[in-house]
């Protein structure tokens, strides 16, 4: 079975542009998360889904950040605009409603924002 | 954000080595997981405890959930090569799916 696919696996963007990360959860898994991981920080949740519908969103970290979910197969991370501190690790985790704490991450996409 | 505190931060051992690490909260949580991740992948679950006091084996990795339920340790016996990698802990509370990781600990086997 495929697992949680993202995409891109690189993204290199200059300040101030756009970005928009991808994330396929795994089929049949009703909530999605959204993390970032830095060396500073650590592995941080941004945000995540239930059924489609954003549940917790108290991790984004301010206006430029924002995610959606537009059915259950697709679920996107926008930043804009990108900032050089906004380079790190963005993963993106499912699980299903029966084994709701044990999360499936995706290889995540490493983010540079010159 | 809450975050676990995990220790050691890093560990440098032998092949065939035992280690043993830690996670320690100021909270309770209900469920207590141990994930591990390899360098350019995402954190893979290894072992999930439901219940205070419980002691859980998955081959060469034993993990117990603390009787305070504010604690849960990771052990790895007899360490081979691919046991290289970051193992962060992860807790959760009743009846919230968000989970809370720790800093984590990076293992390095020395040749």
């Amino acid at each position: 079975d495929a697992g949680v696919i993202q995409s891109p696996r690189h993204e290199v963007t200059e300040m101030g542009q756009e970005v928009t990360l991808r994330c396929k959860p795994i089929s049949g898994h009703n909530s999605l998360f959204w993390y970032r991981q830095t060396m500073m920080r650590g592995l941080e949740l941004l945000i995540y889904f239930n059924n489609n519908v954003p549940i917790d969103d108290s991790g984004m970290p301010e206006d430029r950040f924002s995610a959606k979910m537009p059915n259950a197969s697709f679920s996107t991370l926008k930043i804009q605009p990108s900032e050089p501190r906004d380079s790190a690790v963005y993963f993106c985790a499912s699980t299903s409603g029966s084994t709701y704490n044990e999360q499936f991450f995706g290889p995540g996409t490493r983010l540079t924002v010159l | 954000g809450q975050q676990l505190n995990q220790s050691p931060q890093s560990m440098f051992i032998q092949e065939g080595e035992d280690v043993s690490m830690n996670c320690t909260s100021s909270s309770i949580f209900n469920t207590w997981l141990w994930y591990k991740q390899d360098p350019g992948e995402g954190p893979v679950l290894l072992i999930a405890l439901y219940k205070a006091g419980e002691l859980t084996s998955n081959g060469r990795l034993t993990a117990q959930f603390g009787i305070t339920r504010k604690d849960s340790f990771l052990n790895i016996s007899a360490s081979i090569p691919s046991d290289v990698g970051i193992y962060f802990c992860a807790g959760q509370k009743f009846g919230n799916e968000k989970l809370t990781f720790g800093t984590g600990t990076r293992l390095t086997i020395i040749p």
